[in-house]
């Protein structure tokens, strides 16, 4: 069974705090994804690596940052953690010529 | 305007009954096609790709219509462990060799004893 798996559930962060968001993946995807879901607006893709320190924007990359420094791990950072970016943030893996991803159970991030 | 519109529900059905509802698209060239389904707190998960012929899978019958651009998803024979929200899925090529998957919204689903 693939598992993809996220650092935390639930995190409570304030106002211009850095935050890192880990995701890590056991099946040697290529593929890695981090998404923030809101409700209303589903599922909104902020960046995605298709190999190991290579990323791309994906459609709201403001504000974040992500890094691929080992092939089963990504991680999404938030430099300076706004309200805005209260929300649930799932992280999904696949493989390269795939278009089933695998997501991990998320993290509802709040930022007070 | 979003790229991926769905119906948000819910829509409640009794067991044993039929549902089905609909997902329209923006994008015309847009390539692969497919329902996720996600359970109240819990992360999606693949439930069905959407192929040009429509396809069935156990009670679930998936329907792609290009021409007017929209998906549709059928329930048969509801369950209570059907109620979920429904994620229609489109998947755009980007000048990437790999496209990028829209997500819709999601639409709620209440099966009721």
């Amino acid at each position: 069974d693939v598992k993809v798996t996220q650092s935390s559930r639930y995190l409570v962060k304030r106002t211009g705090e850095k935050v890192f968001l880990e995701c890590v993946q056991d099946m040697d995807h290529e593929n890695m994804f981090w998404y923030r879901q809101d409700p209303g607006l589903g599922l909104r893709l902020i960046y995605f690596s298709y190999d190991v320190k290579m990323k791309e924007k994906g459609d709201i990359p403001e504000g974040y940052s992500v890094s691929r420094e080992k092939k089963e791990r990504f991680s999404l950072i938030l430099e300076s953690a706004s309200t805005n970016q209260t929300s649930m943030y799932l992280c999904a893996s696949s493989f390269k010529n795939s278009y089933e991803q695998y997501f991990g159970p998320g993290t509802r991030l709040t930022v007070t | 305007r979003k790229e991926v519109e769905q119906d948000p529900g819910p829509f409640n059905v009794p067991e044993g009954a039929t549902v089905a509802f609909n997902c329209t698209y923006s994008n015309s060239a847009s390539q692969s096609f497919f329902w996720y389904r996600q359970d109240c707190r819990k992360e999606p998960k693949l439930l069905m790709s959407v192929y040009s012929s429509g396809n069935e899978d156990g009670r679930f019958t998936a329907q792609l219509n290009r021409a007017s651009q929209y998906i549709s998803l059928l329930i048969r024979d509801s369950k209570l462990s059907d109620s979920a929200t429904y994620l229609c899925v489109v998947n755009v090529m980007t000048t990437d060799s790999w496209g990028k998957l829209q997500f819709g919204a999601g639409t709620q689903v209440v099966v009721t004893p």
